[in-house]
């Protein structure tokens, strides 16, 4: 059966915080990963990975892919007070339907 | 641009009573998406479609839920007769197409159930 995984489930840390966000995944057929921020409105769009070791970054953000470990990571450095959210990634198998998978995601607050 | 419009955005009804959610995607995006999120959880697909062909229904619980796609462009969703375990949000999301990597999704319908 298809899964993603994200951990941790929640983070309380405090502005100027580094956090590591993780997301593993078991599908067939790996197509693409997606990361997205859900405020109390509609998810957006933060990343997609499709290649292995490439480094996806916009400003404070990055996230990279490792296609041989079956997982990825939201970097978010010199965090604020606004990037308190669930982050959530889901993946895209290739089994003959673009499914989206998504996990629990993981909920971020940032302290002042 | 428009994005993708749902309604209502909050919506009480009692158990056994019908309820119906309508999605507007964003214009020229021919692959819409329903989804459910319980509390604490991701989303879950309910259904998707290409233009006006629902291509995967496979997590639709058929029983009480329906929804269409009249024209290729709004959806509605609806659920008749709603349970308690119906209470979640209802997110649309269109894509430009099934290739298209990026979804875009709507600011969801809040559904509780009493």
């Amino acid at each position: 059966e298809d899964k993603v995984v994200q951990s941790p489930l929640s983070l309380v840390v405090h502005e100027g915080d580094t956090v590591t966000l993780n997301c593993s995944y078991e599908v067939t057929n790996f197509r693409s990963l997606l990361w997205y921020k859900q405020e109390k409105k509609a998810p957006t769009f933060l990343f997609m990975l499709t290649s292995s070791g490439i480094e996806k970054k916009s400003g404070r953000l990055s996230s990279i892919l490792d296609k041989k470990e079956l997982f990825s990571i939201l970097n978010i450095t010199a965090t604020q007070t606004g990037d308190s959210a669930i982050y959530l990634c889901a993946v895209a198998p290739t089994s003959g339907t673009y499914k989206y998978i998504f996990g629990t995601g993981t909920r971020l607050k940032v302290l002042a | 641009e428009a994005g993708v419009v749902q309604s209502p955005r909050y919506k009480i009804i009692e158990k056994k009573q019908p309820v119906a959610f309508w999605c507007n995607p964003i214009s020229g995006h021919n692959t819409l998406y329903w989804y459910r999120q319980n509390l604490g959880q991701g989303p879950e697909l309910l259904i998707r479609y290409e233009n006006e062909e629902a291509v995967d229904d496979s997590q639709l619980p058929k029983d009480r839920f329906s929804a269409e796609r009249l024209k290729g462009v709004d959806s509605t969703l609806k659920i008749q007769p709603a349970e308690l375990g119906d209470s979640a949000v209802y997110l649309c999301a269109s894509s430009l197409d099934s290739e298209a990597g990026e979804l875009f999704f709507g600011e969801g319908s809040r559904l509780t159930v009493l």
